[in-house]
């Protein structure tokens, strides 16, 4: 069974430009959920996607949003880029059912975006 | 506040060696506790989730312990090898597995 794959794995942006990453969960994971990761901050919860709506989201601005597809794949995008935002961003699917216990998280290797 | 502590913050150690890393939380209504592995520049990787009723649970080298009356886990790694050098993580899952707190990790070097 293929794990979670994330594209691009590396990337680099300059300042103000926009940027979006692809998640692609294990085979029957409805449920994907993205994270920020950095030193300072270690991993914080961006947002959760289940069948295509967004089902929690972190304490991020709104230059920081998703999208899932009927296919369970998962798009980020972050707008509008500050040197903050350089940081390794990790994808996460469960076998969560609706409404019901998450269940055990598959992160993804993680795309690590650097802002210039 | 729902807050997830861990220590040390950094740990070296011989291999061979045993090791207990600590995570004490304050997250309510608890759901489950996990500990995951991530070596660096890869994602986590699960090593056990234990429910509010389990004490201990073991995954190999990795016995994972839980006191939900003193909101205290602890991770002991038996017989340390180089490979066990990564960052340990402990998340507290709360609001029947709604949301997730993460703690800022243990950083484990295991040297020769």
């Amino acid at each position: 069974k293929a794990g979670v794959t994330q594209t691009p794995r590396y990337l680099i942006k300059t300042r103000g430009q926009q940027v979006t990453l692809s998640c692609s969960p294990i085979s029957g994971h409805r449920s994907v959920s993205w994270y920020q990761q950095t030193p300072g901050q270690g991993l914080q919860f961006l947002f959760e996607y289940f069948s295509e709506t967004q089902r929690n989201k972190g304490n991020f601005p709104g230059r920081f949003s998703g999208r899932q597809f009927s296919n369970s794949r998962s798009e980020m995008n972050v707008s509008t880029l500050e040197l903050g935002d350089s940081a390794l961003y990790l994808c996460a699917s469960s076998p969560r059912t609706s409404g019901s216990y998450t269940g055990e998280l598959f992160f993804g290797e993680g795309s690590r975006l650097t802002v210039l | 506040k729902n807050q997830v502590e861990q220590s040390p913050q950094s740990l070296i150690i011989l291999e061979g060696k045993n090791c207990t890393l600590q995570c004490n939380y304050t997250v309510s209504p608890f759901s489950n506790l996990r500990w995951y592995k991530q070596d660096t520049g890869r994602g986590p990787v699960s090593l056990t989730i234990m429910t509010f009723s389990e004490n201990t649970k073991s995954n190999g080298r990795y016995t994972a312990t839980l006191d939900a009356d003193t909101k205290q886990s602890s991770l002991h790694i038996t017989a340390s090898q180089l490979s066990d050098s990564a960052s340990y993580i402990c998340v507290v899952s709360a609001n029947y597995g709604q949301n997730f707190v993460f703690g800022p990790g243990t950083r484990l070097s295991v040297l020769p």
